[in-house]
C-alpha cells in the first residue's frame, strides 16, 4: 500500500465547475499537508499548506483535512481554463523527518471553456 | 517571496560528460534543499536531501557517486550528474525549505536534461 493515494484522473470539467481533488494517507505520523499545482514542464507551485483538521480557504481554493479519516481534499470553485494542470498532494511527518515530503501520484485536471 | 531558481532550465549533452545544475533560494535562506527527479506524467521522486555544510543524504537506489550534491551556502545547492548516460535524461527539480522552522517547501522551475 502506498503511503499516499491520489486518483490520477484525468479529470475534465467545464469552466465554472467546482473541482474536488482528494488524497488518502496511511500513516498517522503525517502532520502537515500541502497541495501543489504543476503546469507542464514547470516546477510545482505551492497552493495550500495546512497542519490541522478542518478547512483553510484562499481565494477560490479550499483545503480540507480530516485527520481522523486520513483524508485530504482540495476544492476549486469557479474553475478556469488556467487551472488546467496536475495537482499534487504532499504530506510531511512531524518530528525528525527532515522535511521529506511524500507525494501523491498527481491528478491531471483539464478545465474546458 | 519564497522564490527558488534553477539554472540551466534545459541542457543537452553528450553521453559521458558531466552536467551541473544549480538551485538557488532567492529571497530566503534554505538550511535544507531537496533534489527530485520526475519522469513524464509521473510524480516526483526524491533523490537526496541536502543540508548546508554537511553531506547529502541519498534515497535508497540513488547512486551518490553519480549524482554529486553540494550545498555550500544557505542559498545555493548544486547537483552534478557525472558521466551522464541517456537513461539519466529526465526533469530534475530542486526544492528549498525555509530555515525559519517552516515546513513549506518551495520548488524551482526544473531543469530538463537530455543526454544524447
Amino acid at each position: 500500500q502506498k503511503e499516499v493515494e491520489q486518483d490520477p484522473g484525468p479529470l475534465s470539467v467545464p469552466e465554472g465547475a467546482i473541482v474536488s481533488l482528494n488524497c488518502t494517507y496511511s500513516n498517522s505520523a503525517f502532520q502537515y499537508f500541502m497541495w501543489y499545482r504543476q503546469y507542464s514542464r514547470k516546477g510545482p507551485e505551492l497552493l495550500m499548506y495546512t497542519y490541522s483538521s478542518g478547512n483553510k480557504e484562499d481565494g477560490r481554493f479550499t483545503a480540507q483535512v480530516d485527520k481522523s479519516s486520513k483524508y485530504i481534499s482540495l476544492f476549486i470553485r469557479d474553475s478556469q481554463p488556467s487551472d488546467s494542470a496536475t495537482y499534487l498532494c504532499a504530506v510531511l511527518a512531524g518530528g525528525t523527518s527532515y522535511g521529506k515530503l511524500t507525494f501523491g501520484q498527481g491528478t491531471i485536471l483539464t478545465v474546458h471553456p | 517571496g519564497a522564490v527558488v531558481s534553477q539554472h540551466p532550465s534545459r541542457v543537452i549533452c553528450k553521453s559521458g560528460t558531466s552536467v551541473k545544475i544549480e538551485c538557488r533560494s532567492l529571497d530566503f535562506q534554505a538550511t535544507t534543499m531537496f533534489w527530485y527527479r520526475q519522469f513524464p506524467k509521473k510524480s516526483l521522486m526524491l533523490m537526496a536531501t541536502s543540508n548546508e555544510g554537511s553531506k547529502a543524504t541519498y534515497e535508497q537506489g540513488v547512486e551518490k557517486d553519480k549524482f554529486l550534491i553540494n550545498h555550500a551556502s544557505l542559498t545555493l545547492s548544486t547537483l552534478t550528474v557525472t558521466s551522464a548516460h541517456p537513461e539519466d535524461s529526465s526533469f530534475y527539480i530542486c526544492s528549498a525549505r525555509s530555515g525559519r522552522g517552516g515546513n513549506e517547501q518551495f520548488f524551482g522551475p526544473g531543469t530538463r536534461l537530455t543526454v544524447l
